[in-house]
């Protein structure tokens, strides 16, 4: 159990154009999810906690109309990368909270974005 | 400094050898994970815990929550824990919810 997909695994879009990621929590139920970039060879970088029902809280320096967060059911949030640019191409991660298993994390296996 | 800093960053070791990453973290923390990252880049979730020991298969994850200090143990290691391991610590944001904050990892590769 405690199992989350993210979809796509890879996408490669041209620069200017918008890409929606999916998280899903496939077997239990998460009031919050969070999406994380990675850098290569560098440790995960929160960008912003997604609630349930309630808008998502960004952290600093992570732009919220750049990044838009809905999390409009307890097994889904999308971000979308709006007008994405190179410099936007990195790995990105989605983790859900398990309430069941004592809020403990579970990921997402990551989304490969590549913006030419 | 990092508020969660793991050692060593790389290490290397032989098929066998028993292997103990280290994490120290400055913050007050209700939870620390350890987390495996494959090349491919997935995660896996390998512990969560907040106080004493435990055990799953051949990996031991221990904390000490007076020193703020956490290893992780892999026995009888293989060529198939080579991987990224990461210690992340569950703390209180400024906005008041729950985050992890993650340390920068460490590279084991175990060679046969």
């Amino acid at each position: 159990g405690a199992v989350v997909s993210q979809h796509p695994s890879r996408v490669i879009c041209k620069s200017g154009t918008s890409v929606k990621i999916e998280c899903r929590s496939l077997d239990f139920q998460a009031t919050t999810m969070f999406w994380y970039r990675q850098f290569p060879k560098k440790s995960l970088m929160l960008m912003a906690t997604s609630n349930e029902g309630s808008k998502a809280t960004y952290e600093q320096g992570v732009e919220k109309d750049k990044f838009l967060i809905n999390h409009a059911s307890l097994t889904l949030s999308t971000l979308t990368v709006t007008s994405a640019h190179p410099e936007d191409s990195s790995f990105y991660i989605c983790s859900a909270d398990n309430q069941d298993r004592e809020n403990e994390q579970f990921f997402g296996p990551g989304t490969r974005l590549t913006v030419l | 400094k990092n508020e969660v800093e793991q050692s060593p960053q790389n290490l290397t070791a032989q098929e066998g050898e028993f292997i103990t990453i280290n994490c120290s973290y400055s913050v007050g923390i209700s939870a620390l994970h350890w987390l495996q990252q494959h090349p491919g880049g997935g995660i896996v979730s390998l512990f969560m815990l907040s106080s004493g020991k435990k055990k799953h298969g051949r990996l031991i994850a221990t904390i000490n929550i007076q020193e703020k200090h956490s290893s992780l143990h892999i026995t009888a290691s293989h060529p198939r824990d080579s991987a990224v391991y990461i210690c992340a610590v569950r703390g209180i944001s400024n906005f008041g919810n729950e985050k992890l904050t993650f340390g920068t990892g460490t590279r084991l590769t175990i060679i046969p």
